[in-house]
C-alpha cells in the first residue's frame, strides 16, 4: 500500500494568513494527489485534483503543487470559511487517504 | 447536478453484516464514465477509502478490507451497494458513497454519509 504523510497534523493560523500543508507518498504517485476539505458534519469537497488543478468553483486563493513523492497544499489569503480539515488521497495504485490536518483559528 | 444518497440500517450487532446502497441521480452508473465508490470515517477520526466499482463489475478493494467486502452495482435502479462481513465496533462510522471518475481526477461528488453503528 501507498502510504500518504500530512503536516503539520493541526495548524492555528489567522485570517489573511498564506498557509502551506504538506503531504509525502511512500513512494512516487507521479501526479495522482488530489486534496479535499471538510468542515464538522459534513461530507469531503475536492479542492484540487491531479496535484494542482482547481476544481470547478473552488476559490483561487488555492493552489496545489508537487509531483512524485511531495506535494503541497497553499491558502493564499485565509478566509473565515477556510477552518476545516484537510485531506490528501493518491489515486495512483488503491486509493488511500492522508490522516488530515485541522486548520484552526489563532 | 449529480446526488448520491446512502440508506441502510443504522444500527447493525456484532458478528453480522452491514448493508448499504447508495441511490445516484444526475448521472447514470452504466455510463461507464467513472466508478462509484464508498468511504467511511470513523467518529473524530480521517477517512478511509473501503473500494469501488465500475460499470462493467470490475472492482478494486482496501486490502485491509478486501476479505469483509462486497460492492455490486444494480444498473436497472441506478444503485450501487456495500455489504461488510463480520462488523465489530470498530467498523462503527459515518459511511459514505461518492462519484470517482478515476485516474488523475478526484472524487467529485458525495453522499451526504449515514452513520452505522455496530452495538449489540
Amino acid at each position: 500500500d501507498i502510504q500518504m504523510t500530512q503536516s503539520p497534523s493541526s495548524l492555528s493560523a489567522s485570517v489573511g494568513d498564506r498557509v502551506t500543508i504538506t503531504c509525502r507518498a511512500s513512494q512516487s504517485i507521479s501526479s495522482y494527489l488530489n486534496w479535499y476539505q471538510q468542515k464538522p458534519g459534513k461530507a469531503p469537497e475536492l479542492l484540487i485534483y491531479a496535484a494542482s488543478t482547481l476544481q470547478s468553483g473552488v476559490p483561487s486563493r488555492f493552489s496545489g503543487s508537487g509531483s512524485g513523492t511531495a506535494f503541497t497544499l497553499t491558502i493564499s489569503s485565509l478566509q473565515p470559511e477556510d477552518f476545516a480539515t484537510y485531506y490528501c488521497q493518491q489515486t495512483y495504485s488503491t486509493l488511500t487517504f492522508g490522516q488530515g490536518t485541522r486548520l484552526e483559528i489563532k | 447536478q449529480v446526488q448520491l444518497q446512502e440508506s441502510g440500517p443504522g444500527l447493525v450487532k456484532p458478528s453480522q453484516t452491514l448493508s448499504l446502497t447508495c441511490t445516484v441521480s444526475g448521472d447514470s452508473i452504466s455510463s461507464g464514465s467513472s466508478y462509484w465508490s464508498w468511504i467511511r470515517q470513523p467518529a473524530g477520526k480521517g477517512l478511509e477509502w473501503i473500494g469501488r466499482i465500475y460499470t462493467n463489475g470490475n472492482t478494486n478493494y482496501n486490502p485491509s478490507l478486501k476479505s469483509r467486502v462486497t460492492i455490486s452495482v444494480d444498473t436497472s435502479k441506478n444503485q450501487f451497494s456495500l455489504k461488510l462481513s463480520s462488523v465489530t465496533a470498530a467498523d462503527t462510522a459515518v459511511y459514505y458513497c461518492a462519484r470517482d471518475p478515476g485516474y488523475t481526477n478526484g472524487i467529485d461528488y458525495w453522499g451526504q454519509g449515514t452513520l452505522v453503528t455496530v452495538s449489540s
